[in-house]
């Protein structure tokens, strides 16, 4: 089974800044696709990125852009500028190409933006 | 184009009772999967529906059942409920075309608490 680890619960950044959460995660197979999640303290969960692991380019989305990389099963999320709006629980997660294609998700990481 | 929706928004019962959430798919999506986020947890996945047939299931006991209609709208049932049953209920909609899924949009959730 597919697992994904987020190993910080919570990040804090200046605003204009930029700020780096951190995604691993476990699979034995080799086409998949990888996203992050954003939840707002509102809490509808947001699409923000995605990737997929056939494609060696990282995908960026204007502020957001990630750095994948499949050998070593790491899936970080930069954020570059920081704004208020950013704020929120950032969740990364994995999907198989086949089968229910459900979406395993980690833990999460909050993230602060300071004034 | 009309996003995911769900009812009700929040919702409070008693062990042992019976609830059943709703989920209006996105337009032109023909699939919907359902999550339960528990508090200060990444989501993790009940089952998903496609063409009014159960079509991939996570690690939920039988007393969670569903249902999607022709719509493509779905219905979360969930029996003899639990206090660990409380919990944030998100509906996720994608379109599968063969054995592609498109990326999953979710509805805005719906809070149970099982007193």
């Amino acid at each position: 089974a597919q697992t994904v680890t987020q190993s910080q619960p919570e990040m804090s950044v200046q605003e204009a800044e930029t700020v780096t959460l951190s995604c691993t995660y476990d699979t034995s197979e080799s086409d998949y696709y990888l996203f992050w999640y954003k939840q707002p303290p509102s809490r509808q969960m947001i699409l923000v990125i995605r990737q997929e692991a056939y494609k060696q380019q990282n995908a960026t989305e204007n502020r957001f852009s990630v750095n994948f990389q499949k050998a070593a099963k790491s899936f970080s999320l930069k954020i570059s500028d920081s704004q208020l709006g950013d704020a929120a629980m950032y969740f990364c997660a994995y999907r198989s190409r086949e089968g229910a294609q459900k979406l395993v998700f980690g833990q999460g990481t909050r993230l602060t933006i300071n004034p | 184009e009309t996003g995911v929706t769900q009812s009700p928004t929040h919702l409070i019962k008693t062990r042992g009772q019976q609830v059943t959430l709703r989920c209006s798919s996105q337009s032109g999506h023909n699939t919907v999967s359902w999550y339960q986020q528990a508090l200060g947890q990444g989501p993790q996945f009940i089952f998903q529906y496609y063409r009014e047939e159960e079509n991939g299931r996570g690690n939920f006991p039988p007393r969670f059942s569903g249902l999607q209609f022709p719509n493509y709208s779905s219905e979360l049932n969930v029996n003899a409920l639990e206090l660990d049953d409380s919990a944030l209920y998100l509906c996720a909609s994608s379109l599968l075309r063969g054995s592609f899924t498109d990326t999953q949009y979710f509805g805005p959730g719906t809070r149970l608490t099982v007193l």
